[in-house]
């Protein structure tokens, strides 16, 4: 009983490599999100996915691309990353597009860019 | 601009006390408000949510007001345990965008025994 499972848990990067985060989920759900978390800032938007193929952007798109290959998964990449992307990333899904449906989260990456 | 907002950034109560955690929006098209509970290292975790045609839903220990004229609502934990001691997030959605959830900066409880 999986749920959402985010990789790598931690990562450390220097300015300007890149790299992607992966996110699975077994659930079966439709739609599926990319957060950031800041100190203080709580969970924002960063893009997201209504279905297999699909995306969208967030709150916060700027530096990240996402791709929906398959239904199950959810990628997220930083292709030149900047000290500013340095946070913890988190991976939510759900399976109805209903403002109470709640999304079920993964545990998070740490990314460190120095 | 923060369209949801949670003031109070920390909260310490004694256990078996009620925990009271305040959130406030500005967005008057928000339409269902859901709380987060979140432990260290871990993701955040459902806890409770209400429409925005409701001014109270209960579940357990868990109740959540809402307070529409005042764009505020708040969750009552009755009563509190030390297994309670987390971050606890506000979260708000609008019904046209109901797949996207605006939160807020958490309040973090301590809940002491």
């Amino acid at each position: 009983n999986a749920g959402v499972t985010q990789t790598p848990k931690f990562r450390v990067l220097k300015t300007g490599q890149s790299m992607t985060l992966l996110c699975a989920q077994d659930m079966n759900h439709e739609y599926m999100y990319w957060y950031r978390q800041d100190p203080g800032m709580g969970l924002r938007l960063i893009h997201y996915s209504v279905g297999e193929g699909t995306t969208a952007k967030g709150e916060v798109p700027d530096g990240y691309n996402v791709s929906r290959l398959k239904k199950q998964n959810f990628l997220l990449g930083l292709e030149s990353a900047a000290p500013s992307q340095t946070s913890v990333y988190f991976c939510a899904s759900s399976y109805l597009r209903q403002g109470n449906q709640p999304q079920h989260f993964g545990d998070g990456t740490r990314l460190s860019i120095l | 601009d923060q369209q949801v907002k949670q003031n109070s950034p920390s909260l310490s109560v004694q256990e078996g006390r009620i925990s009271i955690l305040n959130c406030d929006y500005t967005n008057s098209m928000f339409d269902y408000f859901l709380w987060y509970k979140k432990y260290p290292a871990e993701g955040p975790t459902f806890l409770i949510s209400i429409s925005s045609i409701k001014d109270k839903n209960e579940d357990g220990r868990f109740t959540v007001f809402l307070n529409k004229s005042a764009k505020h609502l708040s969750l009552h934990i009755v009563p509190s345990q030390p297994g309670d001691s987390a971050v606890y997030f506000c979260a708000a959605s609008r019904g046209a965008a109901g797949n996207k959830l605006t939160f807020g900066g958490g309040t973090r409880v301590l809940v002491k025994p």
